[in-house]
């Protein structure tokens, strides 16, 4: 069975940083890119980031450029978001999601439950 | 960036209607669509990938349709548990952009 499980989120001030985890089973987390999506309360959901299954190719949404960072470790079957420099409308659940499907056609099939991060003074 | 637009932004429907939601990109994507569903508290859940290609395990009654800028999602007969938000997501480059929403209330 696929499992997602995001870890890290909390309350952290403005200017602060995070680590949010995700940890993969049940499929060769290696063979597959990986996303960020995040939720703001009452909101939408919002693309942040993805990472090619060997890391060779990542991606950020413009809003969080130059402030979060997207890893993995494929020998821990581990997916990592650093963020940095935040801010209040950086509050958010932040899901970690599959990502199968070649190309144009890829797809998010499976979804972590969620981590919150709160951020304010 | 490619901005995804549905419409309605909320409905209100009967168990057993049919029902339609639409969204509308901003430039042509093919058919570089995809659907989820979300419930409260609950991470999204694919429906619906390449415009019109049914996720495994997800009942008949829901539907897609579209290609170029326009696309829809059609649930054939509403059931309880399919009052939700859903969301369409293009595929064609990133930002992989949502759209804004489409929450199902009961009428």
């Amino acid at each position: 069975e696929v499992q997602l499980v995001e870890s890290g989120g909390g309350l952290v001030k403005p200017g602060g940083s995070l680590r949010l985890s995700c940890a993969a089973s049940g499929f060769t987390f290696s063979l597959f890119t990986m996303n960020w999506v995040r939720q703001a309360p009452g909101k939408g959901l919002e693309w942040v980031s993805s990472i090619s299954s060997s890391s060779t190719y990542i991606y950020y949404a413009d809003s969080v450029k130059g402030r979060f960072t997207i890893s993995r470790d494929n020998a821990k079957n581990s997916l990592y978001l650093q963020l940095n420099s935040l801010r209040a409308e950086d509050t958010a659940v932040f899901y970690c999601a599959r990502e199968v499907g070649s190309g144009n056609y890829s797809r998010a099939d499976y979804w972590g439950q969620g981590t919150l991060v709160t951020v304010s003074s | 960036d490619i901005q995804m637009t549905q419409s309605p932004s909320s409905l209100s429907a009967s168990v057993g209607d049919r029902v339609t939601i639409t969204c509308r990109a901003s430039q042509s994507i093919s058919t570089y669509l995809n659907w989820f569903q979300q419930k409260p508290g609950k991470a999204p859940k694919l429906l619906i990938y390449a415009a019109s290609n049914l996720q495994s395990g997800v009942p008949s009654r829901f539907s897609g349709s579209g290609s170029g800028t326009d696309f829809t999602l059609t649930i054939s007969s509403l059931q309880p548990e399919d009052f939700a938000t859903y969301y369409c997501q293009q595929s064609y480059n990133t930002p992989r952009t949502f759209g804004q929403g489409t929450k199902v209330e009961i009428k």
